[in-house]
């Protein structure tokens, strides 16, 4: 099983529609997440932190479900500048091991 | 946007030759990171640094070298570069080690 994993997607979905997309990890000591954007041949860019109750920026709303080891990524009214791949970011820190995980990324795009 | 440069920017070499890579941040972030970004595989990690002359592997480090110098400074070199040194590679600066990573432009390499 892969450490973390993402649906590749593509996501195709109309304009002003709600998506979500879910990020599964399996090393339960994992401590941060974050959710990243990717445009095309472009560096990933932060999204937002992912914090354990939740945490919400205009239309973007992340959510970390630490039972069942996932975090989720909610976009509502989208727009076509969306469009672009979504990395999950996974860091476990426990004691002196360290290692930040990046999903392969799930990729939305967003139809007129 | 995060002040993070990475030269050059693209790059084409031949077998066997020496490349290195630079990346500088204005930042003054404890932790820099080097990563590759492949299709199919997300972004691996190669080397990361936690200050001055404090380096160590991450999960791709093979064929790969880096060094830093100075705060500001993270170097990649690829001792003899392969065709399968192919890649995008991004660097990445860090606040602490559970932080948040913010992406340089990226590298664009090609080792013909």
């Amino acid at each position: 099983r892969k450490e973390v994993e993402q649906d590749p997607g593509p996501f195709n979905v109309p304009e002003g529609a709600t998506v979500a997309f879910n990020c599964t990890y399996s090393n339960s000591a994992s401590q941060s997440f974050f959710w990243y954007r990717q445009d095309c041949r472009k560096e990933p860019k932060l999204l937002m932190s992912v914090y354990s109750s939740g945490n919400e920026d205009g239309r973007f709303t992340a959510q970390l479900n630490r039972a069942s080891q996932y975090i989720s990524l909610l976009i509502r009214d989208s727009k076509l500048s969306d469009s672009a791949t979504y990395l999950c970011v996974v860091n476990i820190d426990s004691g002196g091991y360290q290692k930040v995980t990046f999903g392969t990324g799930t990729k939305l795009q967003v139809i007129p | 946007d995060a002040g993070i440069t990475q030269s050059p920017r693209h790059k084409v070499t031949e077998t066997g030759t020496p490349v290195t890579l630079r990346c500088h941040q204005t930042e003054n972030h404890r932790y820099m990171y080097w990563y590759r970004q492949d299709p199919g595989h997300g972004l691996r990690l190669i080397h990361y640094s936690y200050g001055v002359k404090d380096t160590d592997k991450g999960e791709v480090s093979d064929g790969y070298s880096v060094s830093r110098s100075k705060t500001e400074d993270f170097l990649l070199t690829l001792e003899s570069a392969t065709s399968s040194q192919t890649s995008v590679y991004f660097c990445a600066i860090a606040r602490d080690r559970v932080y948040e990573q913010y992406f340089g432009p990226g590298t664009r390499l090609t080792v013909t």
